[in-house]
């Protein structure tokens, strides 16, 4: 069983409308999540982290985390086409390692 | 804004010889890791440093690797006989609390011939 599961993608949405990325995980010791962005050929860039239950918003971006259900989501509202890039969910404990999803690719249509 | 510098950017190799993957984390940063990605695949943890020793690794991280701060400043991964299977990019991170998210490094491919 993967540890972190991304919903599979490739996702597709046009420009202007939501992108809703999902992220389940097996580690109920798992105390903080991210995501990341990674362009192709690039590294990741974090983009935000939630560690408490509940919506957690940046800007266009909201995380949410569903302790639970052990569920973990991305919204990106307003999709613009420089948001396409791979999108990547992580767990982590306490200053330790980060369990990576394989990642979501999504692609803004203009 | 801070960044992590990795050196090279791309290292091509012999199989069977060492390496030394080189990192400058941000400076006041106190938790550092390392970080593989085999191309087309997830990102995976080998090892994480904090207070100039390895506070966990991973499965991949046998023997066959080590970490060093050598200074205050650069933190380095060193692959004593590379196979053909540790081509990959090679990602440094570092964090200044550990449990905020980290900043990743432009990485290192490692190609191992």
């Amino acid at each position: 069983q993967k540890e972190v599961e991304q919903n599979s993608g490739p996702l597709s949405v046009p420009e202007g409308a939501i992108a809703s990325l999902n992220c389940t995980y097996s580690d109920r010791g798992s105390q903080s999540f991210f995501w990341y962005r990674q362009y192709s050929g690039k590294s990741p860039e974090l983009i935000m982290f939630i560690y408490s239950n509940g919506d957690k918003e940046d800007g266009r971006f909201t995380a949410q985390l569903n302790k639970a259900s052990q569920y973990v989501s991305l919204l990106i509202r307003d999709s613009q086409p420089s948001d396409s890039a791979t999108y990547l969910c992580a767990g982590g404990g306490n200053a330790g390692k980060s369990t990576f999803g394989d990642g979501t690719t999504l692609t803004v249509k203009p | 804004e801070p960044e992590v510098t990795q050196t090279p950017s791309h290292q091509v190799t012999q199989m069977g010889q060492e390496v030394i993957l080189r990192c400058v984390p941000i400076s006041n940063h106190l938790y550092f890791y390392w970080y593989r990605q085999i191309l087309g695949q997830k990102v995976e943890f080998l090892v994480s440093f904090y207070n100039n020793e390895i506070s966990e690794k991973s499965e991949i991280f046998d023997d066959q690797f080590s970490v060093e701060r050598p200074d205050g400043s650069n933190f380095t991964l060193k692959i004593r006989s590379t196979k053909l299977e540790d081509s990959a990019m090679y990602f440094c991170a570092s964090s200044e609390h550990g449990n905020y998210g980290y900043t990743f490094g432009s990485g290192t491919r490692l190609t191992v011939v």
